[in-house]
């Protein structure tokens, strides 16, 4: 089982539509997960840190559930802009941050 | 407030050459990461340098290897390349053992 697993996708949406992402990890003593978004041939941006409490930036939430060591990403009215691979990163105590290999999204009118 | 930068954009190299890639890390960062990522992958660990020193290492051969100035700034070296090695390099900044990371823009390397 690979340390860090995400659906490639693609996750093919209409605009306005709600769209959600699951990651799920091997190493239950994983501490700290993040999202980043890469657009085509460029590099990977910081979307949102996951805390244990889940955390909501505007149109996007992302949530921890430990128990089934997963993460996930929901994004809400969805806009052409989103459009792009998330990738979600977790880290286990070390300074090893280990990605997944994201998971496509196409947004279209 | 100037961004990760990364140098060369674009490189081809034959294989069993030597390549050397360099990164500036964003103002006020102090630890550096390099990662490979090839076509419909993640970005896979290389190293992270703070201190000048490696500080961690992930599963890649003893050809890659680095370093980092007083000034921070890293760099990636390759030696023997081959075809496998032809991805894009990507250099991440963070400061101190913080784990949110910032991205340059990367070099694309190819190995013919």
């Amino acid at each position: 089982r690979k340390e860090v697993e995400q659906d490639p996708g693609p996750f093919n949406v209409p605009e306005g539509a709600t769209v959600a992402f699951n990651c799920t990890y091997s190493n239950s003593a994983s501490q700290s997960f993040f999202w980043y978004r890469q657009d085509c041939r460029k590099e990977p941006k910081l979307l949102m840190s996951v805390y244990s409490s889940g955390n909501e930036d505007g149109r996007f939430t992302a949530q921890l559930n430990r128990a089934s060591q997963y993460i996930s990403l929901l994004i809400r009215d969805s806009k052409l802009s989103d459009s792009a691979t998330y990738l979600c990163v977790v880290n286990h105590g070390s300074y090893i941050p280990t990605f997944g290999r994201g998971t496509s999204l196409i947004v279209h009118p | 407030d100037a961004g990760v930068t990364q140098s060369p954009t674009h490189l081809i190299k034959t294989r069993g050459q030597q390549v050397t890639l360099r990164c500036s890390p964003k103002s006020g960062h102090d630890t550096v990461s390099w990662y490979q990522q090839a076509l419909g992958q993640g970005p896979q660990f290389i190293f992270q340098y703070y201190e000048e020193e490696e500080r961690q290492r992930g599963n890649f051969p003893d050809r890659f290897s680095g370093h980092q100035f007083p000034n921070y700034s890293s760099e990636l070296n390759v030696n023997a390349l081959l075809l496998g090695d032809s991805a894009l390099y990507l250099c991440a900044s963070s400061s101190g053992q913080g784990l949110e990371q910032y991205f340059g823009p990367g070099t694309r390397l190819t190995v013919t």
